[in-house]
């Protein structure tokens, strides 16, 4: 069964201290792993998509790595606008319309 | 560039009652689903849809009923609301490429069933 383990369920950080988010998938072939970032009262906005492993995505403060197990979203240096929910999604080949999410990460950064 | 709109964006609703959500997207995407998101949940598929007149099951469909009868918009239906129905509702919509495509989402549908 396709599943998605996301950790840690939350974390503070102090502007400036870098961290990692976990994201552990079991997944029937990879068609995708995504990771979105979730504001309070908005929709999932989409952020990376990686395909195989040992891709690596870049945009900001932000960085995505892919294994056949697990996804790593770094946070560099990150500032109190980058406290959101982010979450992991897996597409596998069992079916175009099927993605699993995780639970997502709760990251607050303080000034 | 609206992207993927959803009306409304909050409803109270009592047992009993029905409702319709529209969802519109503006990108010419095939597919388009209809999730729910609960606390300590991940996003779970209520109903999809692989392109205009066809609609399909999720993971959780229900007491919903969806229609896709233009290619942009997709409508999901509560015939009769149950308090289990209270959450937030997300439409998205993405490309059914061979190798993964992101979704695309609107900002949700809060409701509320008393």
């Amino acid at each position: 069964e396709d599943q998605v383990t996301q950790s840690p369920e939350a974390l503070r950080l102090q502007e400036g201290e870098s961290s990692s988010l976990n994201c552990s998938y079991t997944v029937s072939g990879l068609r995708g792993l995504f990771w979105y970032r979730q504001d309070p009262g908005k929709g999932p906005e989409f952020l990376f998509t990686l395909y195989s492993a040992g891709e690596e995505k870049e945009k900001e403060r932000l960085k995505a790595t892919l294994t056949k197990k697990e996804s790593f979203l770094h946070i560099t240096a990150p500032k109190p606008e980058d406290s959101a929910t982010y979450l992991c999604a897996v597409q596998g080949t069992s079916g175009t319309y099927k993605y699993i999410f995780g639970t997502g990460t709760r990251l607050k950064v303080l000034a | 560039n609206a992207g993927v709109t959803q009306t409304p964006k909050f409803r109270v609703l009592k047992t009993g009652q029905s409702m319709t959500l529209l969802c519109a997207q503006d990108m010419n995407h095939e597919y388009m689903y209809w999730y729910r998101q609960d606390p300590g949940m991940g996003l779970r598929l209520i109903h999809y849809s692989v392109g205009e007149g066809t609609t399909a099951k999720g993971e959780v469909p229900d007491g919903y009923n969806v229609s896709r009868l233009k290619k942009q918009n997709f409508l999901l239906g509560l015939e009769s609301a149950a308090p289990s129905q209270t959450s937030v509702y997300f439409c998205a919509s993405s490309f059914p490429t061979g190798t993964g495509a992101p979704l695309h989402f609107g900002n949700g549908t809060r409701l509320t069933v008393t």
